[in-house]
């Protein structure tokens, strides 16, 4: 069955860029969206974007400006890039599938990224 | 497009029927989400387009709604559905969001 894992340092200090990576396994990354996702502790959940297999990605307008979201299909992950980080960043970021860009059927467990010096 | 939910708690015992709101600050059709998130685990979709039950979701749960106001119902509820739910919209190509979050406690 489809697993997703993400991967990427969990601590990353203020204004640094934080980047993670989502490995899928046991199944292709073609035909579907993949997302970012994140929540910070104790609070809900903040939609930052997603992509499709064929590289277009779109992002939440108010994290745009910083964010980057790129696809690798031939290694079958994809990947988050968030620049300027503050301790507002800090959060549990998940990857997640998603069908024509519409909802998450398949998410990884999630990782914890705290932003401090 | 703001989402939000209501309450943003709710108290109840195994058996009650229960139902959490959820509303759009403008038309999303039926393109409307449930989740279920459990502590420290990633959420699980429920629900999708407003009520088309997602596969291995038990029966008891279920969506309704459009345009703007959106309900999850869950008709009679167990020990596994303590949790916090959430809404979540995909109407447009400017992206998603997402309701703020109901968690359901134990009476």
């Amino acid at each position: 069955q489809v697993q997703l894992q993400e991967s990427g340092p969990g601590l990353v200090k203020p204004s640094e860029t934080l980047s993670l990576t989502c490995s899928v396994s046991g199944g292709s990354i073609n035909d579907y969206y993949w997302t970012w996702i994140r929540q910070a502790p104790g609070k809900g959940l903040e939609w930052i974007g997603y992509i499709s297999d064929s590289g277009s990605a779109t992002y939440n307008p108010s994290l745009k400006s910083r964010v980057t979201i790129s696809i690798d299909t031939s290694n079958n992950h994809f990947s988050l890039s968030l620049t300027s980080v503050t301790a507002a960043d800090t959060a549990v970021y998940y990857c997640a599938r998603s069908l024509l860009g519409w909802f998450s059927d398949l998410w990884g467990q999630g990782t914890l990224v705290t932003v401090s010096s | 497009i703001q989402m939000t939910q209501s309450p943003s708690t709710l108290s109840a015992s195994i058996g009650d029927r229960v139902t959490i709101t959820c509303r759009a600050s403008q038309s999303i059709n039926r393109w409307l989400a449930w989740y279920q998130q459990r502590p420290g685990r990633a959420p699980k979709v429920l629900i999708f387009e407003a009520s088309s039950l997602e596969s291995g979701v038990p029966s008891r749960f279920s969506g309704s709604g459009s345009g703007t106001e959106f309900t999850l119902t869950i008709s009679s509820l167990q020990a596994d559905d303590f949790a916090t739910y959430y809404c979540q919209q995909y109407n447009t190509y400017s992206g998603w969001s997402f309701g703020q979050g109901t968690k359901v406690e134990i009476k």
